[in-house]
């Protein structure tokens, strides 16, 4: 089965530039998070979509950063205008159903913003 | 809210010992666990969970991981380290209140000496 599939993997852009981040959660599951690493904060939730519908975004850092969920199988983050202090991990994980059950992660996004 | 505590932000095993990774939690009510394991460059990858009944879990790679409510603990274990296990461990909570979101500890990133 093919897992969670987040796009770029990489990606070095400069401040000021728009950046967006891509997921495929795998088929069937009704979550998706996105979650951003980074070394002072360690892994923080930005937000979570249920059925594609945003359902708690208090984890968005700021207005620069947005998220949409336009159908089942996809979603994005955006970061418009990007700054330096947003370089981090960003991962995607998706979960199925409700209910507490184990979230599938992706391998993440690497952003750097010059 | 609920939180939790990795006491340990790095830990270095000989290979073939033994290895405990401590996890605490604060929650109020009976805790959904979990540990994950992220290898470098790559996203998490669930290694076990506790929801409910027998408080001794086994998980996938030889760990396994005890429950204790008296001390609020749910400590990883596993008797025999590989240097393949070298990676950073994260423990984690589940807000079953909030649609399944999961509060991650800070991470003990493992060592292994050959």
């Amino acid at each position: 089965d093919a897992g969670v599939i987040q796009s770029p993997r990489h990606e070095v852009t400069e401040m000021g530039q728009e950046v967006t981040l891509r997921c495929k959660p795998i088929s069937g599951h009704d979550y998706l998070f996105w979650y951003r690493q980074t070394m002072m904060r360690g892994l923080e939730l930005l937000i979570y979509f249920n059925n594609n519908v945003p359902i708690d975004d208090s984890g968005m850092p700021e207005d620069r950063f947005s998220a949409k969920m336009p159908n089942a199988s996809f979603s994005t983050l955006k970061i418009q205008p990007s700054e330096p202090r947003d370089s981090a991990v960003y991962f995607c994980a998706s979960s199925p159903e409700s209910g507490v059950v184990p979230q599938h992660f992706g391998d993440g996004t690497r952003l750097s913003i010059l | 809210a609920q939180s939790v505590t990795q006491p340990d932000i790095h830990i270095t095993v000989s290979e073939g010992a033994s290895l405990e990774l401590r996890c605490n939690y604060s929650y109020g009510a009976t805790p959904y666990l979990f540990w994950y394991v992220q290898s470098p460059g790559q996203g998490l990858q669930l290694l076990l969970k506790y929801f409910s009944g027998d408080t001794l879990v086994q998980g996938i790679k030889g760990f396994e991981a005890e429950f204790k409510r008296s001390q609020s603990s749910f400590n990883l274990r596993k008797p025999s380290v590989h240097w393949s296990d070298a990676a950073e461990y994260f423990c984690a909570v589940v807000n079953t209140g909030g649609g399944n979101k999961l509060t991650f500890g800070t991470g003990t990133q493992l060592k292994v000496e050959l």
